[in-house]
C-alpha cells in the first residue's frame, strides 16, 4: 500500500541556517507528490507540489526534487527564518500524509 | 475568497451525544475530504467524495458518517460520541483528484467527555 515516512522532529535550527526535511515514499506508479505548512492554530497550506519524476516543486524559497530512484521527496530551505517556524507535512497522491514534522526557528 | 468554511471551530460533546460538523467551499472543487489530526499521527483520512452524489470510506470510517449535499456542502456526523474521537478534524477540497493539492479548512477541535 501507500505510505510516507517523514524524518522526527522537532528540528531546531538557528536563523539563516539550511533546512533538510527528508520524506520518502511507497506507491505503484508514478504519483504526485505534495509538502503541507500548518502554523499553530491554522489548518494545513499546500507549499509546493510535483507530479512527475524529476521534477522540482518551489514556493517561497523553499524547494523539494522529486527524486524516483531513492523515492524521496526531501524538502530544502537555503536559509530560514523565523516565521518558517510551523510543522511540515508530505504527502502521497494528496491523500496519504506522513506525521508531520516540526520546525522551529530560534533568532 | 472565503475557500473552505468549517463550523463550529470549537465543540465539546458528552459521551452518547451526537453532531455534525459543517463544510463548506466556494472554489467549485469537484473533491471533498474529512480527516482527522491527532498527535503523533498526522493526517488521517475518514471519508471523501470524489463529486456530488459519491461518497467513499477512507481510511478511519468507524462511528463516522457523512453528507455530500451538493457540490458545495459536505458534512460530517458522529451519531455516537465516544471519547476516541476526540481530535482535531479537517474539510479539504480540490478540483481535480490525482495533481491538485487540497485547500482545507481552519478546523474543528472536538472534545469528547
Amino acid at each position: 500500500g501507500n505510505s510516507v515516512t517523514q524524518m522526527e522532529g522537532p528540528v531546531t535550527l538557528s536563523e539563516e541556517a539550511f533546512l533538510t526535511i527528508n520524506c520518502t515514499y511507497t506507491a505503484t506508479g508514478y504519483p504526485s507528490l505534495f509538502w503541507y505548512v500548518q502554523y499553530p492554530g491554522e489548518g494545513l497550506q499546500l507549499l509546493l507540489k510535483a507530479t512527475k519524476a524529476d521534477d522540482k516543486g518551489s514556493n517561497k524559497g523553499f524547494e523539494a526534487t522529486y527524486r524516483k530512484e531513492t523515492t524521496s521527496f526531501h524538502l530544502e530551505k537555503g536559509s530560514v527564518q523565523v516565521s518558517d517556524s510551523a510543522v511540515y507535512f508530505c504527502a502521497l497522491r494528496g491523500v496519504t500524509f506522513g506525521t508531520g514534522t516540526k520546525l522551529q526557528v530560534i533568532p | 475568497n472565503a475557500g473552505v468554511t468549517q463550523t463550529p471551530k470549537f465543540q465539546v460533546l458528552k459521551t452518547g451525544q451526537s453532531m455534525t460538523l459543517q463544510c463548506a467551499q466556494d472554489m467549485n472543487h469537484n473533491s471533498m475530504y474529512w480527516y482527522r489530526q491527532d498527535p503523533g499521527m498526522g493526517l488521517r483520512l475518514i471519508y471523501y467524495s470524489a463529486s456530488e452524489g459519491t461518497t467513499d470510506k477512507g481510511e478511519v470510517p468507524n462511528g463516522y458518517n457523512v453528507s455530500r449535499l451538493n457540490k458545495r456542502e459536505f458534512s460530517l456526523r458522529l451519531e455516537s460520541a465516544a471519547p476516541s474521537q476526540t481530535s482535531v478534524y479537517f474539510c479539504a477540497s480540490r478540483y481535480d483528484r490525482g495533481l491538485d493539492g487540497y485547500t482545507f479548512g481552519s478546523g474543528t477541535r472536538l472534545t469528547v467527555v
